[in-house]
């Protein structure tokens, strides 16, 4: 089955700073990768999605880029804030594979402010 | 509201003592999953299901029943619970893929202990 390593497992970055968490998978046949954020004591939510016939995707100070051929895809957030603080998670799932999800590890990241 | 929510919230049994969590959505989402998330190995599937009497296993299923003979609900059963899943719950749902699907709406979790 698909395997996603994630890293790094925590990131403390000073407010205003970027952050990047980045994620790798096994299974060439993932075509959609989604990030969930999981606040402290809450439930996993998407913040990001980016499927496998676009490199790049955008939503205000989050971004998603994905490199198809080297099997990996990053986060970014600029302008960090303090709360932005929280776990992130990265997910693969092959499309039309009834919602198959395989997640990577997490990573905590600490905006400091 | 649209929701997914979980009873019970928290949960401490003894082994072998058969429990359920129930899992329901009031969303009309044809996929729901169940999760468990543990330090460090993030969230891992147990079980998905992608319509009523339609079930699968995820990653780690050894241990679990689930059954889907209502659209919005879910449950996860343990027939006989041990120490090892101790853990934090998770079931979540989404719509059909293709109908804005994909994004999962995840429950609000269900931590159990098994002592």
């Amino acid at each position: 089955g698909e395997n996603v390593e994630q890293h790094p497992s925590t990131l403390s970055v000073q407010e205003g700073d970027s952050a990047v968490i980045k994620c790798t998978y096994s299974d060439s046949a993932s075509n959609y990768f989604p990030w969930y954020k999981q606040e402290l004591g809450k439930r996993p939510q998407l913040i990001i999605d980016i499927r496998s016939n676009v490199g790049e995707k955008k939503d205000q100070r989050i971004a998603v880029t994905l490199n198809k051929t080297a099997k990996h895809f990053s986060l970014h957030i600029t302008e960090t804030q303090p709360e932005d603080s929280a776990v992130y998670f990265c997910a693969a799932s092959i499309d039309g594979n009834f919602n198959k999800f395989y997640f990577g590890s997490g990573t905590k990241l600490n905006v400091k402010p | 509201e649209a929701q997914v929510t979980q009873n019970p919230r928290y949960l401490i049994t003894v082994t072998g003592k058969k429990l359920t969590v129930t899992c329901s959505q009031n969303m009309n989402h044809e996929y729901m999953s169940w999760y468990r998330q543990d330090p460090g190995l993030g969230l891992r599937q147990i079980y998905y299901s992608m319509n009523v009497e339609v079930t699968d296993k995820g990653d780690v299923p050894e241990g679990y029943k689930v059954s889907r003979k209502e659209k919005r609900n879910f449950p996860l059963i343990l027939e006989s619970p041990s120490p090892n899943q101790t853990s934090l719950y998770f079931c979540a749902s989404s719509p059909p893929q293709g109908l804005g699907g994909y994004e999962q709406y995840f429950g609000p979790g269900t931590r159990l202990t098994v002592t």
